[in-house]
């Protein structure tokens, strides 16, 4: 059971607009904790995607943007593309602790 | 730039401990914590503890506290973590971090009679 929560999955045609969320509560996101967003494909480590809510790290596409309100946060993906697929995660802090959530698997169709 | 190097696949069995390193590069050890986080098959990553490699002071789960032991050698830039009382639940990458942005390959620990 993790502690932020995600949908199972999400799915959009090329192109295509898709968000996914992640909802916490006071003592995590609520409390301003930093909401970071990564994507992981089989086999390899989670790759960050969205740093401190709306972040983007060098080389990551402007098509990836994120936002937080009150205990919860969101990733919107526009213009999908085949590589997008894979699961994505969004983590917080409780505390020192490290949270997140159990991972959203996105699928182009 | 940044590197983080991990142990290698470990197999254990059930009651056994398993110590994996994670080797750091490209920074100054001491400037940041080092975390170490694993992902059961399927799961989503499971934050399991950090330690301050200036300090050596540590901060664990509530959930390892008492089976995870995170250390650190200053002298070759390399943070350890040990879990010892193996259960087949702990199969799962482990992976040490830098931060958010910097994590190491990931070492499978299968636990297994």
């Amino acid at each position: 059971q993790s502690v932020l929560t995600q949908p199972p999955s999400v799915s959009g045609a090329p192109g295509q607009r898709v968000t996914i969320s992640c909802t916490g509560s006071s003592s995590n996101i609520g409390a301003g904790s930093d909401v970071h967003w990564y994507h992981q494909l089989p086999g390899t480590a989670p790759k960050l995607l969205i740093s401190r809510h709306s972040n983007r790290p060098s080389g990551v596409p402007d098509r990836f943007s994120g936002s937080k309100s009150g205990t919860s946060a969101s990733l919107a993906i526009t213009g999908l593309q085949a590589e997008d697929g894979g699961d994505y995660y969004c983590q917080s802090f409780d505390g020192s602790m490290w949270v997140f959530g159990g991972g959203t698997e996105l699928t182009v169709l | 730039q940044v590197q983080l190097v991990q142990s290698g696949t470990e197999v254990k069995k059930p009651g056994a401990s398993v110590k994996v390193s994670c080797k750091a590069s490209g920074y100054t050890f001491t400037d940041n914590y080092m975390h170490w986080v694993r992902q059961a098959p399927g799961q989503g990553p499971e934050w399991m503890g950090r330690i301050n490699p200036n300090s050596g002071v540590t901060i664990y789960a509530q959930k390892f506290q008492g089976r995870v032991t995170v250390t650190r050698d200053t002298s070759i830039s390399t943070a350890y973590m040990e879990l010892s009382r193996l259960r087949s639940d702990d199969t799962a990458v482990y992976y040490c971090a830098r931060g958010p942005g910097n994590w190491g390959q990931g070492t499978l620990v299968t636990v297994s009679s």
